[in-house]
């Protein structure tokens, strides 16, 4: 029972550099997005995506990339890791209007 | 007006007490209500949800109103182990509904 999985689980980059987050769900969910988690800011939704060939933007969206080429697959892409990007990234999937599931995160820091 | 809004804590409270907690939202077409539970340093889980009539799972009681954008979560006999940050979750109005966290609440239950 995978769930949502998403690697790496943590990273440092350097400002600048580019990567990608991963996540996969086996669950078959339409819904799928991405959310970063600061201190004293709780979640917050960068990006999401109803369906496969589908995505839009969510409340931070800047320095991020997304695609969804499958309905298993959603990867995150930051174009180039600035500072303000160090945080902790979750994916979460869910049918429209259930229970989300999510990844166990990946911490990042931007040096 | 933030769209979810909690009481930050953290509530302490002695093995055994009763604990509540509030959350006000602010888009009147909000949709679903939940409360999620985030250990520290982990991803966030499914509580319960919310329905309008009241629910309760064991020592857990949910209640939402409407009229007042109000939801509570209420937790009698408190363990050791309900101590964690409680996040109250609003799925928004219109056909995409994303989920809005607010920034949680942190209970810690001391022996």
């Amino acid at each position: 029972n995978a769930g949502v999985t998403q690697t790496p689980k943590f990273q440092v980059l350097k400002t600048g550099q580019s990567m990608t987050l991963q996540c996969a769900q086996d669950m078959n969910h339409e819904y799928m997005s991405w959310y970063r988690q600061d201190p004293g800011m709780g979640l917050r939704l960068i990006h999401y995506s109803v369906g496969a060939g589908i995505t839009d933007q969510g409340e931070v969206p800047n320095g991020y990339n997304v695609s969804r080429s499958t309905t298993e697959d959603f990867p995150l892409r930051l174009l180039s890791a600035a500072p303000s990007q160090t945080s902790v990234y979750f994916c979460a999937s869910s049918y429209f209007g259930g229970e989300a599931f999510f990844g166990q995160g990946t911490r990042l820091t931007v040096v | 007006r933030k769209e979810v809004e909690q009481d930050p804590g953290p509530f302490n409270v002695p093995e055994g007490a009763t604990v509540a907690f509030n959350c006000t939202y602010s888009n009147s077409a909000s949709q679903s209500f939940f409360w999620y539970r985030q250990d520290c340093r982990k991803e966030p889980k499914l509580l319960m949800s919310v329905y309008s009539s009241g629910n309760e799972d064991g020592r857990f009681t949910a209640q939402l109103n409407r009229a007042s954008q109000y939801i509570s979560l209420l937790i009698r006999d408190s363990k050791l182990s309900d101590s964690a940050t409680y996040l109250c979750v609003v799925k928004g109005g219109g056909s995409q509904g994303n989920l809005i966290f607010g920034k949680g609440t942190k209970l810690s239950v001391k022996p």
